[in-house]
């Protein structure tokens, strides 16, 4: 596609639950990012996939957290048993080729509120 | 270690002002690479510029220019006659050339231009 698509726009659910979040990638990107960014914080980074693989997983805030991507393209990241503290916005970024030099694109973001 | 900070949380200024937006950065790798994104109210991160380390020539472009000093690690960004839709987050990133391939933002710089 023309830019990078999340989906959905909004999610809002309860404590406990489990949510997934959707990132599409500008077509040929194959590096893909997911950061968070909580209300009035600046951006936090989660993960980052070359390719299908996820060479830094470190900024995953807790084991609730992980995210996959499948077939160089869409990823999903998945939070488990959802806390009112995982409530931000969780955006999505890619890139041609993983390094400062093509830039990066980001989504709109999925705006998660857990009450 | 990779860190990125604007020191200014947020700023107000009347319409047709020119206001300057700081930004330093601590990085150890000799290339690496500078952003300034726009977060405007509707939320998605527009990319504005993207410098490495090896230019150090000042750019303009438009109403917007950028000063890249190196001697004091800076990458600070100027806005000229400002218009109100300018009101804006703005985020200065760091990414490092040789190491994890992500960006490390700033907490961003609230710019709030009065009409």
């Amino acid at each position: 596609g023309a830019g990078v698509s999340q989906s959905p726009s909004n999610k809002v659910t309860e404590k406990g639950k489990d949510v997934e979040l959707r990132c599409d990638p500008i077509s040929g990107h194959t590096a893909l990012y997911w950061y968070r960014q909580s209300l009035g914080q600046g951006l936090e980074f989660l993960i980052y996939f070359q390719g299908n693989s996820a060479p830094d997983k470190s900024g995953l805030p807790s084991d609730r957290f992980s995210a996959e991507r499948t077939g160089g393209s869409v990823s999903t990241l998945t939070i488990q048993r959802t806390q009112q503290e995982d409530s931000a916005v969780y955006l999505c970024a890619s890139s041609l080729g993983g390094t400062g030099v093509y830039g990066y694109t980001f989504g709109s973001g999925t705006r998660l509120t857990v009450v | 270690a990779q860190k990125v900070t604007q020191a200014q949380t947020e700023i107000s200024v009347v319409e047709k002002e020119d206001v300057t937006l700081d930004c330093v950065y601590e990085t150890r790798d000799t290339t690496y690479y500078l952003f300034w994104y726009k977060q405007p109210p509707s939320g998605e991160l527009v990319f504005l510029i993207r410098r490495n380390s090896f230019d150090e020539q000042n750019e303009i472009s438009g109403r917007y220019s950028w000063n890249f000093q190196k001697s004091t690690s800076s990458f600070n960004f100027t806005i000229t006659a400002s218009q109100v839709v300018d009101s804006a987050v703005y985020f200065c990133a760091l990414s490092e050339a040789h190491r994890d391939d992500k960006i490390i933002f700033g907490k961003g710089t609230r710019l709030h231009i009065l009409p």
